[in-house]
């Protein structure tokens, strides 16, 4: 059972803004940094933020992290047909000593 | 361009061993941490062990603390997964994933992952 956890599914139709969010405790998201990671379907995972709002290299600025506390935030604006795809937040988590991942969120372009 | 290569998975039975390895190239191997992530059928994703750039320290998750132990050999760029004591829950595509230089802690570069089965 993770200790991260993250609403199932999000939806809309193109263009829309779709948020979700990703939800830990002190000892991970609280003290350390989030990434948020993107895995289409049938493929590996990819990085898409890094350091709770870093974009990484050839990711669209449409994408955007941001992070409070011990929760942190994943948002798509002009939401496309290829964003969809499961979404996973991830941080260090020093109590675990361990990297945990988030439950992950499933987006579904309508 | 950086390539991490799985090899070693396929179907065993409950109770018995299975060794992965990830073949690493495109970038210096013995400067980088280097993780197992897994994916159960259906499910989301389960960090399951680390090893620093020298492999002087290991971590694993409480679920295969004691049955899996991590390696690398830096002469061979590889890393390793020795996985005993196999359990049906411990099902899934493990990926090898490379941890990105310096201080940040997240994975840069992903292997495409090796399907491990374990049933009777």
């Amino acid at each position: 059972q993770s200790v991260v956890t993250q609403p199932p599914s999000a939806s809309g139709t193109p263009g829309q803004r779709v948020t979700m969010s990703c939800s830990g405790r002190s000892s991970s998201i609280g003290s350390n940094s989030v990434t948020w990671y993107q895995q289409l379907p049938g493929t590996a995972p990819k990085v898409l933020i890094y350091s709770n709002n870093q974009r990484s290299s050839g990711v669209p600025d449409r994408f955007s992290g941001s992070k409070s506390g011990t929760s942190a935030s994943l948002a798509i604006s002009g939401l496309q047909s290829e964003d969809e795809a499961d979404y996973y937040c991830a941080a260090w988590d020093d109590s675990l000593n361990g990297y945990v991942f988030g439950t992950g969120t499933k987006v579904t372009v309508l | 361009e950086v390539q991490l290569l799985e090899s070693g998975g396929g179907l065993v039975q409950p109770g018995g061993s299975l060794r992965l390895s990830c073949a690493a190239s495109g970038f210096t191997f013995s400067n980088c941490a280097m993780s197992w992530v897994r994916q159960a059928p259906g499910k989301g994703l389960e960090w399951v062990s680390a090893i620093s750039d020298n492999g002087g320290s290991t971590y694993y998750a409480d679920s295969v603390k004691g049955r899996f132990t991590i390696s690398r050999d830096n002469s061979k760029n590889t890393l390793s997964l020795q996985m005993n004591s196999l359990r049906a829950e411990d099902t899934a595509v493990y990926y090898c994933a490379k941890r990105v230089e310096g201080t940040w802690y997240y994975f840069d570069y992903w292997g495409q992952g090796t399907l491990v089965s374990v049933s009777s």
